[in-house]
């Protein structure tokens, strides 16, 4: 079956501009999850959804970030404002449902956003 | 609060040898589990192998098999017979049973080169 889609695969902006990141997780994957990933750093967890709700929003690194999911599916996450240290990869992962510590996050290919 | 540490930031191994890749971690979870990803260079996040904490046995999965030591807190991923397809970054990561699962804690990496 299909895996997690990301679109836009690639986004250019200009600073102070708002962008859109779209996260297609597999179909029946309860949770969704948003990462940012800096050149040759680790991942950086930003929200986890469960469904529609998103229980844990800690890692979002200011209020210029938001992130919805409609329909337990389709994630968009916003940037307002776009700075240049936004520059990063975007990784979505979703998850099936009740599996525990055990769940397996399955990733999409990522938004690689540059900020000019 | 979780914490994964992976000190190697490179690697090299020869093509056809085995490598293990480190990790350790820090958890008052009773409760966690303990996953392997890769990156190639396209940059997709690919899910390897994974270890629970109550998990008797050693996990392996094909070439992978990931060297768990409850004790130590370490959970080194070993790979046997390394092939050129192998090069790539390797993370370690953990999901702790606290908060309902859903935060996962990722390593910074280990930049794995196989010569031919």
């Amino acid at each position: 079956g299909a895996g997690v889609s990301q679109s836009p695969s690639n986004k250019v902006t200009e600073k102070g501009k708002d962008v859109e990141l779209r996260c297609d997780p597999i179909s029946g994957h309860t949770a969704l999850y948003w990462y940012r990933q800096s050149l040759g750093q680790g991942l950086e967890f930003l929200i986890y959804f469960q469904g529609n709700s998103a229980p844990d929003k800690s890692g979002l690194p200011s209020d210029r970030f938001s992130a919805e999911r409609t329909g337990g599916s389709v994630s968009t996450l916003t940037i307002q404002r776009t700075q240049q240290e936004d520059s990063a990869v975007y990784l979505c992962a979703s998850s099936p449902p009740g599996q525990g510590v055990g769940d397996t996050q399955y990733f999409g290919p990522g938004t690689r956003l540059t900020v000019l | 609060a979780q914490k994964i540490t992976q000190t190697q930031p490179g690697m090299f191994v020869q093509e056809k040898e085995a490598v293990t890749l480190d990790c350790t971690y820090d958890t008052s979870d009773p409760s966690y589990g303990l996953f392997w990803y890769k990156q190639p260079s396209s940059g997709e996040m690919i899910f390897l192998i994974y270890q629970g904490s109550y998990d008797q046995q050693n996990a392996t999965e094909g070439r992978y098999s990931l060297n768990f030591q409850k004790a130590r807190k370490s959970a080194n991923l070993v790979i046997s017979a390394s092939q050129l397809g192998d090069s790539a970054m390797y993370f370690c990561a953990m999901r702790g049973s606290q908060g309902g699962y859903q935060k996962v804690t990722f390593g910074t990496g280990t930049k794995l080169q196989v010569i031919p």
